[in-house]
């Protein structure tokens, strides 16, 4: 079985763009959440998506947004980034909404200039 | 506030050297805490849940357990492959998942 893929794996962008990413889950899995990591705050929760519907928030302000098809596949966006926004974004699937196990894809590294 | 912490912050050992991690938490109704190990430049891989206090899971050299206020990863007989960062979560009902800041453990042989 596939696991969780998500593109691109890389990304560097400038100021005050906006970037999409993307995330495939595991066949079968119907939820998706989304994690930004870096060093000095590891591993933060932004969001989870289930049947199309944001479940639950992390902390983050409004320019972190993100959707779910209905194939389960999901993006977010990050607009008017900023050189804060620089880190590892990575998403995890699971079978249902609050899943207990999560499985991560390898990440979208995004550096922002 | 703080509701997942991880010690030590970073573990060396000699191969063959059995050691544990530790991962304290403070949540008002736990629904499961999550240990996942994650190498450099990949996203982190799933390990163990454990859901009740008393309860040990075990895969090759590693053995989970859980009491009421932590949670620790106990590694035997190490080998270098072991090498990685070590991250605890906790799920708290009708809550997000809150990861630890993880234990980097460098094995040597």
């Amino acid at each position: 079985k596939a696991g969780v893929t998500q593109t691109p794996r890389y990304l560097i962008k400038t100021r005050g763009q906006q970037v999409t990413l993307s995330c495939s889950p595991i066949s079968g899995h119907r939820s998706v959440s989304w994690y930004q990591q870096t060093p000095g705050q590891g591993l933060q929760f932004l969001f989870e998506y289930f049947s199309e519907t944001q479940r639950n928030k992390g902390n983050f302000p409004g320019r972190f947004s993100g959707r779910q098809f209905s194939n389960s596949r999901s993006e977010m966006n990050v607009s008017t980034l900023e050189l804060g926004d620089s880190a590892l974004y990575l998403c995890a699937s699971s079978l249902d909404a609050g899943g207990d196990e999560q499985y991560f894809g390898p990440g979208t590294r995004l550096t922002v200039t | 506030e703080d509701q997942v912490t991880q010690s030590p912050e970073a573990l060396r050992l000699q191969e063959g050297e059995s050691s544990s991690l530790n991962c304290s938490y403070t949540v008002s109704g736990l629904r499961g805490l999550f240990w996942y190990r994650q190498d450099p430049g990949k996203g982190p891989e799933f390990l163990f849940t454990l859901y009740s206090a008393g309860e040990e899971k075990e895969k090759e050299r590693l053995k989970a357990t859980l009491t009421k206020k932590e949670s620790f990863l106990h590694i035997t007989a190490p080998k270098p492959e072991d090498s990685a960062t070590y991250l605890c979560a906790v799920h708290e009902y009708g809550n997000k998942l809150v990861f630890g800041a993880g234990t980097i453990l460098r094995v040597k042989s």
